[in-house]
């Protein structure tokens, strides 16, 4: 089946380095999405990796994938205040190149200045 | 380039009660989802359609849900009669047919409350 898990909650000092953790189930998954969520907005693409590859970096995001233990985590380097959200991991579901996103239960990042 | 839009932002409704969600995807993307977030947990789909055309609609609870996209554009979700675990944030997204990648586009969704 198709299951996401990710750790609740994560608080980190603003200046350090936050990695946030994510398993997923299904081996299939072409592309796995990372998502970030403030109070009272919807879902913004932070970044995606395809299957093939094992890091992707974005500015101050890396992105590691393990597909043989099917982990995926993301580091944000120099976390600031204003990185302070939900972080929702995702793959994609069904067969389809259009298929639903499996969310897992999202990361609460607190950052403290 | 203009982002999803949906409205209303919130609603509060009694239970048994109808209430309708709409959403206008980015232009010229083909393809609109609907997603119910309960508080603490994250999306999951209710509806996928491709144009006007329903492509996924296994979680939809259709005893009281229904969603319709009748020119491939606009999208509107409706509950009736809404129960107490229909309170959720309903997102609406979309994504151009842009290969394999599936990236998706949220709108800000309705805050929904059932008392």
């Amino acid at each position: 089946g198709e299951d996401v898990e990710q750790s609740l909650f994560l608080s980190v000092r603003e200046g350090d380095s936050s990695v946030i953790n994510c398993t997923y189930t299904d081996s299939s998954s072409t592309y796995l999405y990372w998502y970030k969520q403030e109070p009272g907005a919807g879902l913004q693409l932070l970044t995606y990796i395809f299957s093939n590859m094992d890091v992707k970096q974005d500015q101050r995001l890396t992105v590691l994938l393990n597909k043989k233990d099917k982990h995926l985590s993301l580091r944000i380097a120099d976390t600031q205040t204003g990185d302070s959200a939900i972080y929702f991991c995702a793959e994609k579901g069904g067969s389809s190149n259009t298929g639903k996103l499996i969310f897992g239960q999202g990361t609460t990042l607190q950052v403290k200045p | 380039e203009a982002g999803v839009a949906q409205s209303p932002r919130y609603k509060i409704i009694e239970k048994r009660q109808s209430v309708a969600f709409w959403c206008n995807p980015i232009s010229g993307h083909a393809t609109l989802y609907w997603y119910q977030q309960i508080l603490g947990q994250g999306p999951k789909l209710l509806i996928q359609f491709q144009n006007n055309g329903v492509v996924d609609d296994s979680q939809l609870p259709k005893d009281r849900f229904s969603a319709e996209r009748l020119k491939g554009v606009d999208s509107t979700l409706k509950i009736q009669p809404a129960k107490l675990e229909d309170s959720a944030v309903y997102l609406c997204a979309s994504s151009p047919n842009d290969g394999t990648k599936n990236i998706q586009y949220f709108g800000a969704g309705t805050r929904l409350s059932v008392l």
